[in-house]
């Protein structure tokens, strides 16, 4: 089975600041790599399919990047309604998902 | 704007079973694959089960395999989950997901199932 290892587990981060955060698979995925953002209460938004194609009506600020085991999503500039948690999917083989990153404003 | 509504979920004793509904609208629902996926208290996300657009084919993690089955009525717009032979362990929230070229695409709101003496 495919591992996927998400980091960091928590984030604190200003309003406009550039925020990574990274999955690392356990074996080559390919590009078979989605993100998403789930806020507290609401179900989960695919926000980059494919490793780093935006899903249609997700603000630009969000960008995905990787291939092969190391991947990232990038919020380039902060904003409040950012404020989720964030994790991603493998379905290069089945499926495994990241633990998880709960991102907070400081 | 896709909508993905589960209902079924509540507080059901060890060895006893639950069926889950999840309600679709929004989309032409026989033209996709659905699925299940959970998420115990504290713990990460794990997929459950996958269905083909036309129910022909059903995929199943092994901690739950000969003991959910997964089906559709297309004809209605709904999933379904069977839950037999429940463990504590398969206590979570149940999300059912749309699967297309993206994976898991949309997903509902959830439901909680707990498992319980």
């Amino acid at each position: 089975d495919i591992q996927m290892t998400q980091s960091p587990s928590f984030l604190s981060a200003s309003v406009g600041d550039r925020v990574t955060i990274n999955c690392k698979a356990s074996q080559n995925i390919n590009r078979y790599l989605n993100w998403y953002q789930q806020k507290l209460g609401e179900a989960p938004k695919l926000l980059i399919y494919n490793a780093n194609s935006l899903q249609t009506g997700i603000p630009s600020r969000f960008s995905g990047s990787g291939s092969g085991t190391d991947f990232t999503l990038t919020i380039s500039s902060l904003q409040p309604e950012d404020v989720a948690t964030y994790f991603c999917l493998q379905h290069n083989s089945w499926y495994t998902f990241g633990a998880g990153t709960k991102l907070e404003l400081k | 704007e896709v909508q993905l509504v589960e209902s079924g979920g509540g507080l059901v004793q060890p060895g006893r079973s639950m069926k889950l509904s999840c309600a679709a609208s929004g989309f032409t629902f026989s033209n996709y694959g659905m699925a299940w996926v959970r998420q115990a208290p504290t713990k990460g996300l794990e997929w459950v089960a996958t269905i083909s657009y036309d129910g022909s084919s059903t995929y199943y993690r092994d901690s739950v395999k000969g003991r959910f089955t997964i089906s559709r009525d297309n004809a209605k717009s709904t999933l379904y989950l069977q839950m037999n032979s429940l463990r504590s362990e398969d206590t979570a929230t149940y999300y059912c997901t749309r699967e297309g070229l993206r994976a898991s695409d949309y997903w509902g709101q959830g439901v909680m199932v707990t498992v319980s003496s």
